[in-house]
């Protein structure tokens, strides 16, 4: 069981602009900021999203947000190779560890 | 450009201490960002095992806490994971990475991984 809840499976097409979540409490996404990582193909993750700041060579169609205890990933515009697996991470100060969702794999049609 | 490697056995016996370095280069593991190791068993999600901070400072997974160390070495340029009495549940793709010492300690960099498999 996973400290942080994502959804298991998001599809959409291509162009269009698609949502992850990563629902957290108030002791690790209400207080701190959440990074988000891809994976594509069990190859090693890449950094998309670091609290609202893009990492350098990040298309700016990824964006990221936050409300409470909930964040978000917003992909606008979305391309075949966006298609891969998405994890959300924070610290949470109740575990006193860094945890991970549990990953969302993201289908383009 | 930061670059982080691992590198260590890719076979370990039940029971044994399971043993990884990570080479970093175009950064030094003194300045101010945390050095982190990351794992995922196979099919399964990313699982934090525990970090070291520029300073020395060692944090761990609870969960994992009796059997990990995590050590550092500035002058060689390179962090550590040592995982004692390791069984088939470690098995698992072997990440380390760097942590930004800022809110929520995203990572930035991460390294290639490498497969340690449990067997006798």
């Amino acid at each position: 069981q996973s400290a942080l809840t994502q959804e298991a499976s998001v599809s959409g097409t291509v162009g269009q602009k698609v949502t992850l979540s990563c629902i957290g409490n108030s002791n690790n996404i209400g207080r701190d900021a959440v990074g988000w990582y891809q994976q594509i193909s069990h190859g090693a993750p890449k950094t998309v999203m670091f609290g609202n700041s893009l990492p350098s060579g990040i298309p700016d169609r990824f964006s990221g947000s936050k409300s409470g205890a909930t964040a978000s990933l917003t992909i606008s515009g979305l391309q075949p190779e966006d298609e891969a697996d998405y994890y959300c991470s924070t610290w949470d100060y109740s575990l006193s560890a860094w945890v991970f969702g549990g990953g969302t794999k993201l289908t383009v049609l | 450009q930061v670059q982080l490697q691992e590198s260590g056995p890719g076979l370990v016996k039940p029971s044994e201490t399971l043993s990884l370095t990570c080479a970093v280069s175009g950064y030094s593991i003194s300045s101010d960002y945390y050095w982190g190791w990351i794992r995922q068993p196979p099919g399964k999600g990313l699982d934090w095992i525990g970090s070291i901070s520029q300073s020395g400072d060692t944090y761990y997974n609870p969960s994992l806490k009796s059997r990990v160390a995590i050590s550092g070495d500035t002058s060689k340029k390179q962090f550590s994971l040592k995982l004692t009495s390791v069984t088939a549940a470690d098995t698992a793709v072997y990440y380390c990475a760097r942590h930004l010492s800022s809110s929520g300690y995203p990572i930035d960099y991460w390294g290639q991984g490498t497969l340690v498999t449990v067997s006798p």
